[in-house]
């Protein structure tokens, strides 16, 4: 068990680039979450994954945004046009898909957009 | 909808000393899941506790302890003796029990716990 894994750390971007994170699960793990923190809150759910299929998105996720998992192993979050609004910590998590097991949270992706 | 309220923003306590987190939390669901998470300035969620609505007995493990109130919809932490390592952001969460097993989480505010030598 390596954990989920996350790149880059930290990434700066300008006004109007696009961005994208990938997240790497824990293997054996079918479901895969991303969430979005900014400073001083709790993390807001974003979108997740069972296997290749995406499940649920939230009313957060806006156009702009676009998540994958094309083979259900690992997942991408794409941000288009990018507004500084965007800046948080990125967070993937990944879980079982059964006796409801916790989430295994990443180190995040902290986005800053100038 | 779903609402998790944690009143203390910041605490600051001296090594040693036993300090209880609050959480508060909404929901109309009766089945229902409640959680622990710490984050330390490294920045990655560690799991702590989860608990569903049908138990409420008390835990403990370790320093950790904590206390479930259906009537007053609390699920408080307590570490005892703390310790400088102790020091983070902790997060209290709940989630419903959808059919579709999601675990779509949604957090409290976090309380910031310094632990001072």
């Amino acid at each position: 068990d390596t954990g989920v894994s996350q790149n880059p750390r930290h990434k700066i971007t300008k006004r109007g680039q696009n961005v994208t994170f990938r997240c790497d699960p824990i293997s054996e793990h079918n479901r895969l979450y991303w969430y979005r923190q900014t400073l001083g809150q709790g993390p807001e759910f974003l979108t997740y994954f069972q296997n290749e299929a995406q499940l649920e998105k939230s009313r957060l996720l806006s156009d702009r945004f676009s998540a994958e998992r094309p083979k259900g192993s690992f997942s991408t979050l794409e941000i288009q046009r990018t507004e500084q609004g965007d800046s948080a910590m990125y967070l993937c998590a990944s879980s079982l898909n059964r006796g409801k097991s916790p989430l295994h949270f990443g180190n995040g992706t902290r986005l800053t957009v100038t | 909808a779903q609402k998790v309220t944690q009143a203390q923003t910041e605490i600051s306590v001296v090594e040693k000393e036993d300090v209880t987190l609050d959480c508060v939390y909404e929901t109309r669901d009766t089945t229902y899941y409640l959680f622990w998470y710490k984050q330390p300035p490294s920045g990655e969620l560690v799991f702590l506790i989860r608990r569903n609505s049908f138990d409420e007995q008390n835990e403990i493990s370790g320093r950790y302890s904590w206390n479930f109130q259906k009537s007053t919809s609390s699920f408080n932490f307590t570490i005892t003796a703390s310790q400088v390592v102790d020091s983070a952001v902790y997060f209290c969460a709940l989630s419903e029990d959808p059919q579709g097993g999601s675990e779509k989480l949604v957090f409290g505010k976090g309380t910031k716990l310094t632990v001072n030598p």
